[in-house]
């Protein structure tokens, strides 16, 4: 099983809300990844959790809060957002450790800040 | 710092007939791994090739084929065969082979692919 999950696929959230993306995977990988991906453009990381804990995070805003509660889920707090982090979010995941190089990547959640 | 291009931002092939879109990438290092992800409209990203750069042998998956020529620094993926379900972003990806760096996957800018019936 190669599935990514991602809840919830859509999300339309004003500027004042709080507001929280999901992702899981059963595959026993022990890195799991943010990115934020604009129409017709490349993923673009926001953060690494590697056997969580965060590795990387790419100088993403503060109102942007990733959280990994266990090996299998990872959760990215949103607050206070702006119309132009309206984008699709995805998440992936990999094996992590150096034991495996691709990223296998959820179906995102597609965000609306209005 | 490593990059990756993809010059051509869009193609079209007819169905059935063959295309091959274009990655170059530059990098000071000898070991890396190289892939080819699809992203079809509003669906969800997938693995579509992976070559490791320490072995000669192109990677195949069915239709799929890649030209790696190392010191070129160039990975061009062959569709063969193109189908309808073949049309969608492409997108060209390294990924360093050293154990201790970071897990980032650099991507290229994508290549839109038309598959026309």
């Amino acid at each position: 099983d190669t599935e990514v999950t991602q809840t919830p696929k859509h999300l339309v959230m004003g500027m004042t809300n709080k507001k929280s993306l999901k992702c899981e995977q059963h595959m026993g990988h022990r890195a799991m990844y943010w990115y934020k991906q604009k129409a017709k453009k490349p993923p673009e990381l926001m953060f690494v959790y590697s056997y969580e804990k965060l590795s990387i995070n790419e100088s993403v805003p503060s109102r942007f809060s990733p959280e990994c509660p266990n090996s299998s889920l990872l959760n990215l707090h949103l607050h206070a957002l702006q119309p132009e982090d309206s984008a699709l979010y995805l998440c992936a995941s990999s094996q992590g450790g150096g034991l495996s190089y691709e990223q296998y990547f959820g179906p995102g959640t597609r965000l609306t800040v209005t | 710092a490593q990059t990756v291009t993809q010059s051509q931002p869009e193609m079209s092939v007819q169905e059935a007939e063959t295309v091959t879109l274009s990655c170059t990438y530059d990098t000071s290092e000898s070991d890396y791994y190289l892939f080819w992800y699809k992203q079809p409209p509003s669906r969800q990203m997938i693995l579509v090739i992976r070559q490791e750069a320490y072995k000669q042998q192109n990677a195949t998956e069915n239709r799929f084929s890649v030209n790696f020529q190392k010191a070129a620094k160039s990975f061009s993926l062959k569709i063969s065969d193109s189908q309808l379900g073949d049309a969608a972003m492409y997108f060209c990806a390294y990924r360093s082979a050293w154990v201790n760096r970071d897990d980032k996957i650099i991507f290229g800018k994508g290549t839109r692919l038309h598959i026309l019936p």
